[in-house]
């Protein structure tokens, strides 16, 4: 189906474990995003993309990795996690054309705890 | 970091009741204002895109203006109802060097709404 898709929806890992969350879209968006939700924070932007094999950082990228080696993935790794690093976290894409290319859709979340 | 701020945090209105929440932007090199609704346990999801001073746009019971020279929007519920609630969330585009942007949102905190019914 098209769409954006996360995978795990819900994981469970120890501290210093190495997590990859994954995300998947099918729409050939060139912008893709990694957020996390946090309580009193809202949406906070972690690293997001323009282009296949383009990143940059985001607010708050310390402790997180990502590539994007094709245009549909969009992979976030945690290199050691820790419990600071417990959240829901969203993938989100945006293209297209016109003013309303920025506009971004939501994957449905990973849920991460770190033990 | 652009800052979008957003209020009230929260607000709890009764069945029927109208309401408004202001997100207020930097009015400098404006590209695009957005608005999302956030319902608890699913992902956000775009509600308007606005880009013009003085726009307007109308969603059922849900319509939205901007202001651009000021750097402020409200988004306006009439007569509210519990399906209503949700987190509402505004994002700012700003304009980068050389006119183009980052494609980057900044989002506000956002306004928790509840209805009671």
């Amino acid at each position: 189906d098209a769409g954006i898709t996360q995978s795990p929806r819900y994981k469970i890992t120890e501290t210093g474990r190495q997590v990859t969350l994954m995300c998947h879209q099918t729409w050939s968006h060139s912008y893709m995003f990694w957020y996390r939700q946090d309580l009193g924070h809202g949406l906070r932007l972690i690293y997001y993309s323009a282009a296949a094999d383009i990143t940059d950082k985001g607010e708050v990228p310390d402790g997180y990795v990502v590539s994007r080696s094709k245009t549909e993935n969009f992979p976030l790794t945690l290199e050691s996690a820790t419990r600071s690093q417990t959240s829901v976290y969203f993938c989100a894409s945006s293209g297209g054309s016109g003013r309303a290319r920025y506009t971004q859709y939501f994957g449905p979340g990973t849920r991460l705890t770190v033990l | 970091i652009l800052n979008v701020e957003q209020s009230p945090q929260s607000l709890h209105v009764q069945e029927g009741d109208s309401t408004n929440f202001t997100c207020s932007f930097p009015s400098s090199n404006f590209y695009a204002l957005h608005w999302y609704r956030w319902e608890t346990a699913k992902s956000p999801e775009a509600l308007f895109v606005m880009t013009l001073n003085g726009d307007e746009k109308k969603k059922g019971r849900i319509s939205a203006t901007l202001n651009t020279k000021e750097g402020y929007s409200y988004l306006y519920i009439k007569g509210s109802q519990p399906e209503d609630s949700a987190t509402y969330l505004c994002a700012s585009i700003p304009r980068g060097d050389r006119g183009s942007t980052l494609g980057r949102l900044y989002f506000g905190r956002g306004t928790q709404l509840t209805v009671w019914p």
